[in-house]
Order: C-alpha cells, then structure tokens, then sequence
C-alpha cells in the first residue's frame, strides 16, 4: 500500500526566511502534485510534477521530483505572511490520489 | 475561485440518515473525483468517474454511493450515516480521465453527523 510521508507536520517560520518541505513516498511513481489549503477553504493546485528530476517554480515557492528517492520537495524562498497555510503533496498510484498528511506552514514577522 | 461548485456548503444531520451531496463541475470537464477531509484520516480518494462511468474506486465505504448524470454533475450518497462520517467532502474535476490532469477542487461541503 502507498504511504505518504510530509515532513515537518507543522512549521512556523519568520518572514524572510527560507525553508524546505519534504515528501517521501512509498513506492514508485513519477507523478507527483503540491496543493495549497488556506484554513476553511478548498485545495489550490500548486504544481504538477510528471518526471523524474522534473523541477517547477512560481514565486517563492519551488517543487522538485527525484523519483529514484521517491521524495519531493517544496522549497519556500524569503517566505511572506500570505504563504501560510497547508501544503500537501500527493502521489499518484494506479489512478488514484494519495496526499501526504500536510505541513501547516505559518509566517510570522 | 475553480469553477467547481458543490452544494450544501454545510450539512448537519443525525447517525442513521442518508443525505446526497451535489457537485458540478468546471464547464468542459468530464471527470469528477470525491475526496473525503477528516482530522483522523486525512484527505482521502474515494471514487472517480469519467464521462458517466465509475473509473477509479478508492476507500468508499459501502454505505457511500455516488454517480455522474448525463449533464456531468455528480452525486455522492451516503447512508446509515455514523459520527465517524462527519467531514469535509470535496469533489474536484479535471479534462480527461487521466489522473496526471490538473484536477481543480470545489469549496467543499462540510458534514456534521450528531
């Protein structure tokens, strides 16, 4: 069975800094997606990540995929207030979603 | 806002009763997932359909139902409903079938089982 493992679960950071978000997978796949929740609201699609070594920026944010790893990771650059929220990553497996538990990412001055 | 619309924002019923919730998705998107958002078990796929067709199953309860109709909105049914059922359900669609399409999630309908 896939497991998605996000790491750190919570993370509080000042603004200006940088920081990185993790996601390890159990098991093969070259597909993998970030998403954003804002606290009470929907899931923001991020970036689409569908090949090994497969890298996507926008803004400060940055995702990597290293599918012999089986990690990604979400790379935060100077980080500001309005980047706080809930990140997930999600695997595909045969069709399916699987999301990782989340980081609670929250930025304070 | 990602052009997909669910409804009821907010549901509150009892353990035993069924309840259907409602979702439409973006114009020109054939296929509609149903995730399930819980505090103890997470975001989680529960089934997928495409053009009318159930495509992808996930961990649907037995008590859970869904369907997409010709007009390509979709119901999720949920039945004999338990206080274990309270969550956020989200429906998302995406252009084709393939899961690696960006899928674009409605706002959520949120379910309280009392």
């Amino acid at each position: 069975e896939l497991k998605v493992e996000q790491n750190p679960l919570f993370l509080s950071m000042q603004e200006g800094k940088n920081y990185t978000i993790y996601c390890n997978y159990s098991t093969t796949s070259d597909r993998l997606y970030w998403y954003r929740q804002d606290p009470g609201k929907s899931l923001e699609s991020l970036f689409v990540l569908l090949s090994n070594g497969a890298v996507k920026q926008e803004g400060r944010l940055m995702a990597s995929l290293d599918t012999k790893a089986r990690l990604s990771t979400l790379h935060i650059t100077a980080a500001v207030h309005d980047l706080s929220a809930t990140y997930f990553c999600a695997v595909d497996n045969t069709d399916k979603l699987i999301f990782g538990t989340g980081t609670r990412l929250q930025v304070f001055p | 806002d990602s052009g997909v619309t669910q409804t009821p924002k907010h549901l509150i019923t009892a353990t035993g009763q069924r309840v259907t919730l409602r979702c439409s998705p973006r114009s020109g998107d054939l296929s509609v997932y149903w995730y399930q958002q819980s505090l103890d078990q997470g975001l989680q796929f529960l089934i997928q359909y495409y053009n009318g067709e159930e495509r992808a199953k996930g961990n649907i309860l037995e008590r859970f139902s869904a369907q997409q109709f010709p007009d390509l909105h979709s119901e999720l049914n949920l039945s004999s409903l338990e206080l274990g059922d309270s969550a956020l359900y989200f429906c998302a669609s995406s252009v084709a079938a393939a899961v690696q399409e960006t899928q674009y999630f409605g706002p959520g309908t949120r379910l309280l089982v009392l």
